[in-house]
């Protein structure tokens, strides 16, 4: 089955404590972007991949970085997470160079105490 | 950055009613794509539209690239209540600025049986 698999699905974590939230895709899409969902602001972009080891940033790159050494993995990570980083996340590839019609993951919850 | 602005925020309708959502930029897009987002899901690609002007269905959907690619509507007509959820529609801006998807803010359709 054609999927994006995020994990974790649910996270809550302290201040300053490192994490990554991966994100694989079989779908062997080149384009891969990660997202995050906050009430009433819909979905913003955090960074993109347009292949591997090519990313770029967002329009909310602060606080995140991403690496995309394989096709199919483009993992998220917190360095020193904040609570104004408490969000839902998603995780997205595209068989589109420009990165139109995404296939999302099921997003993950992380709550930053 | 760059916005879109999406009515409504919410809908409550009645089964059977048709509904009516749009969006709107102060930008040309070149790509209107619209998504449903279902609780506990991650957003799904409804409708992809290409051209201007371009009218395209999806069984009770209807969605329209606006002439003057500055706008897009999406109508649901007879709903049910499977179609409860939220609508996004996104603005993709021309690929030599990234290949960015813009997302608006969300419509929330509640509908009642």
């Amino acid at each position: 089955e054609a999927q994006v698999t995020q994990n974790p699905r649910y996270l809550i974590t302290v201040t300053g404590k490192k994490l990554t939230v991966t994100c694989s895709q079989n779908m062997n899409h080149e384009y891969m972007s990660w997202y995050r969902q906050d009430p009433g602001l819909g979905l913003r972009q955090i960074y993109y991949s347009m292949n591997v080891e090519v990313t770029d940033k967002g329009d909310v790159p602060e606080g995140y970085k991403v690496s995309r050494k394989e096709k199919r993995n483009f993992p998220l990570i917190l360095e020193s997470p904040s609570p104004n980083q408490t969000s839902l996340y998603f995780c997205a590839s595209s068989p589109l160079a420009g990165g139109g019609e995404l296939f999302f993951g099921e997003g993950s919850r992380l709550t930053v105490l | 950055g760059q916005q879109l602005n999406q009515s409504p925020q919410s809908m409550f309708i009645q089964e059977g009613e048709d509904v009516s959502m749009n969006c709107t930029s102060s930008s040309i897009f070149n790509t209107w794509l619209w998504y449903k987002q279902e609780p506990g899901e991650g957003p799904v690609l409804l409708i992809a539209l290409y051209k201007a002007g371009e009218l395209t269905s999806n069984g009770r959907l209807t969605a329209q690239f606006g002439i003057t690619r500055k706008d897009s509507f999406l109508n649901i007509s007879a709903s049910i209540p499977s179609d409860v959820g939220i609508y996004f529609c996104a603005g993709q801006l021309r690929l030599r600025q990234g290949g960015k998807l813009i997302f608006g803010q969300g419509t929330e359709l509640s509908v009642k049986p």
